[in-house]
């Protein structure tokens, strides 16, 4: 079993609706949280950063961290078609050197 | 504010040969890691370097080495390539006293034939 899951996809929306992403995870020692954008042959683009639980939101987008049910969230609202990407989980325990990622989901938003 | 670089862009080698890939951080950074992405899959954690110092690996076997230089730029090494190793390399530099928020490059894309 992975430390991190994340369901492939893909997710297709039309434009302007809300976008809802999840991860699980199983280690425990997991305290910060991050959400990736990565387009096809690019480099993953940061987009949420969170430490341990609570929601955290920037423009368009909400993260959300639940410890306790070892899930975490990435809402994006009023999607558009330049947000069509793979959107990465990611996490790491204190030390933070390691980042451990899930497999991505892959999001189509349709005009 | 200067991003991460890496270099070259593409690659192709031979199975067996050796190939060295090479970071700019991110200006300010002080800490570089390395993560390599198959087709389809999240990346996966190589190694990471802080002040010239390996600093924590991943489940990558010993072919797999690292340098960081004075001026937090990095090369990663990779000897005796295989098959496998075709993937995307990824950089990543970040600032130690902010763990785990890491800021990637545009990756070198390998083709091991």
């Amino acid at each position: 079993q992975k430390e991190v899951e994340q369901d492939p996809g893909p997710l297709s929306v039309p434009e302007g609706a809300i976008v809802s992403l999840n991860c699980t995870y199983s280690n425990s020692a997991f305290q910060y949280f991050m959400w990736y954008r990565q387009y096809s042959r690019k480099g993953p683009e940061l987009l949420m950063y969170t430490y341990s639980s609570g929601n955290k939101e920037d423009g368009r987008f909400t993260a959300q961290v639940d410890k306790s049910s070892k899930y975490i969230s990435l809402f994006i609202r009023d999607s558009q078609p330049s947000d069509s990407a793979t959107y990465l989980c990611a996490m790491s325990d204190a030390a933070g050197n390691k980042l451990t990622f899930g497999g991505g989901t892959r999001v189509l938003v349709k005009p | 504010e200067t991003g991460v670089t890496q270099s070259p862009t593409h690659l192709i080698k031979t199975r067996g040969q050796q190939v060295t890939l090479r970071c700019s951080s991110q200006s300010g950074h002080n800490t570089v890691s390395w993560y390599q992405q198959a087709l389809g899959q999240g990346p996966q954690f190589i190694f990471q370097y802080y002040r010239e110092e390996e600093n924590g690996r991943g489940n990558f076997p010993p072919r797999f080495s690292g340098l960081q230089f004075p001026n937090y730029s990095s090369e990663l090494n990779v000897n005796a390539l295989e098959l496998d190793d075709s993937a995307l390399y990824l950089c990543a530099s970040s600032l130690v006293a902010i763990p785990g928020e890491q800021y990637f490059g545009p990756g070198t894309r390998l083709t091991v034939t």
